[in-house]
């Protein structure tokens, strides 16, 4: 069975320029979610995607950063205009939809991540 | 709010030594979950255990054990006879009880030397 994938591994781009993330998650998860992690701190949720529809958005920084998941499947998110503080590593997870009568915390699965470099 | 504190930023042992890593937690909730995810050099997290706020006992798989004490909200995992391919970055993490997003400690990088 094929992992989370995340495209593209490594994207330097200019200040002021657009960049758009990739993420296609184990086929049949439900839970979509972004993380970043800044150099040296720690990863920080951006937003949750259950299908097509946003469940949580609040780590999302500011409106410069779009994620879309259209369709239910694949999810983009995208970075414009890119500012030097939006430099990380941003990684996609994946879930099982959780049940009602199952434990609602189910195990997700990252990607390897994108490192975007914003010079 | 919750926060996760790993304290031990970067730990270097050699092979076949005992290791420990450490995690604290503070979260409001009484139902949470907490886990420990392993990030080796091809960047991905990979899972490695869950465990919910109402049980205890400490668990043992192979190698690896963790010891969940909520008396001073820490879950501390241990590595056994390490060896070089435990080199990583370990992450802890908590999500609480009414939501799934993961709350995420530092890291502690671990480097295994022969």
């Amino acid at each position: 069975e094929a992992g989370v994938t995340q495209f593209p591994s490594h994207s330097v781009i200019e200040k002021g320029q657009t960049v758009t993330l990739r993420c296609d998650p184990i086929s049949g998860h439900d839970n979509l979610y972004w993380y970043r992690r800044v150099m040296g701190k720690e990863i920080k949720f951006l937003l949750h995607f259950v299908k097509e529809s946003k469940q949580d958005e609040s780590g999302m920084p500011n409106n410069r950063f779009l994620a879309e998941r259209t369709g239910g499947t694949y999810s983009t998110l995208k970075v414009q205009p890119a500012e030097l503080e939006d430099s990380g590593v941003y990684f996609c997870a994946s879930s099982q939809r959780q049940g009602a009568a199952l434990d609602g915390h189910n195990e997700q699965f990252f990607g390897p991540g994108t490192r975007l470099t914003v010079l | 709010a919750q926060k996760v504190t790993q304290a031990q930023t970067e730990i270097s042992v050699v092979e076949k030594e005992d290791v420990t890593l450490d995690c604290v937690y503070e979260t409001r909730d009484t139902t949470y979950y907490l886990f420990w995810y392993k990030q080796p050099p091809s960047g991905e997290l990979v899972f490695l255990i869950r465990r919910n706020s109402f049980d205890e006992q400490n668990e043992i798989s192979g190698r690896y054990s963790w010891n969940f004490q909520k008396s001073t909200s820490s879950f501390n995992f241990t590595i056994t006879a390490s060896q070089v391919v435990d080199s990583a970055v370990y992450f802890c993490a908590l999500t609480q009880g009414g939501g799934n997003k993961l709350t995420f400690g530092t890291g502690t990088q671990l480097k295994v030397e022969l």
